[in-house]
């Protein structure tokens, strides 16, 4: 079946430190991957996304490729905020779904950011 | 971007019960999920809600233990049964938007089963 491994959390980085969060894969032919973020006492909000192989999706400074050769996805923010503190989510949709239904999403990563 | 509505946001509850979660959105949606967010845990699907037939369930997850409606395209709810402690979860609500691309959430219901 389908997985998503994410590296585990906490992360605490000072601001204006570079982030990378790993996220990779197991899933049959091409998914569509997706970044979710958890602001503390909120719900999940897409931060970005990617469709198809070496698609790179962007968002508020975050980035991500679509890494089919190895099967990863991993976040990245060249300076992070306080304001970035929150969980990340990774997450696949199946082949074939074309849309981002069904989700499979990895355990979350925590991040903290400290002045 | 579709917002969706959860009621309760939380709940305390006592084993044997059933509590319903009410799902709304505000357009109308073709496909609405519901996923479980274990403590310290990641989201797991429970089932795709369809309009107007019974919902389809993924593996572990069974209608008896969380019926499911959705009579329009605006809402749903989902049923935790005859609940027991191992139930204390988040529950969250999903429904497609984007032209399908991109998945929206509620801010779930924080359900605790003594």
């Amino acid at each position: 079946g389908n997985s998503v491994t994410q590296m585990e959390g906490p992360v605490t980085l000072s601001e204006e430190a570079f982030l990378t969060i790993n996220c990779t894969y197991t899933a049959t032919g091409y998914p569509s991957l997706f970044w979710y973020v958890q602001y503390p006492g909120e719900g999940l909000q897409l931060l970005l996304k990617a469709t198809k192989a070496d698609d790179k999706g962007s968002n508020k400074g975050f980035e991500a490729t679509y890494r089919k050769e190895t099967t990863s996805f991993h976040l990245e923010k060249g300076s992070v905020q306080v304001s970035d503190s929150a969980v990340y989510f990774c997450a696949l949709s199946p082949v074939g779904t074309g849309t981002a239904s069904k989700l499979t999403f990895g355990t979350g990563t925590r991040l903290q950011v400290t002045l | 971007s579709a917002v969706i509505s959860q009621k309760p946001s939380r709940d305390i509850c006592q084993r044997g019960t059933s509590l319903t979660i009410q799902c709304q959105v505000d357009s109308q949606v073709t496909m609405m999920f519901w996923y479980r967010q274990q403590p310290g845990q990641s989201l797991t699907l429970i089932a795709t809600a369809n309009q107007g037939s019974e919902a389809t369930y993924e593996s572990g997850f069974v209608i008896d233990k969380f019926p499911i409606s959705r009579p329009n395209l605006t809402f749903s709810t989902l049923t935790v049964s005859n609940m027991s402690p191992e139930d204390s979860s988040i529950y969250l609500c999903s429904a497609l938007g984007g032209g399908g691309t991109e998945a929206f959430f509620g801010q779930g219901t924080r359900l605790t089963v003594v």
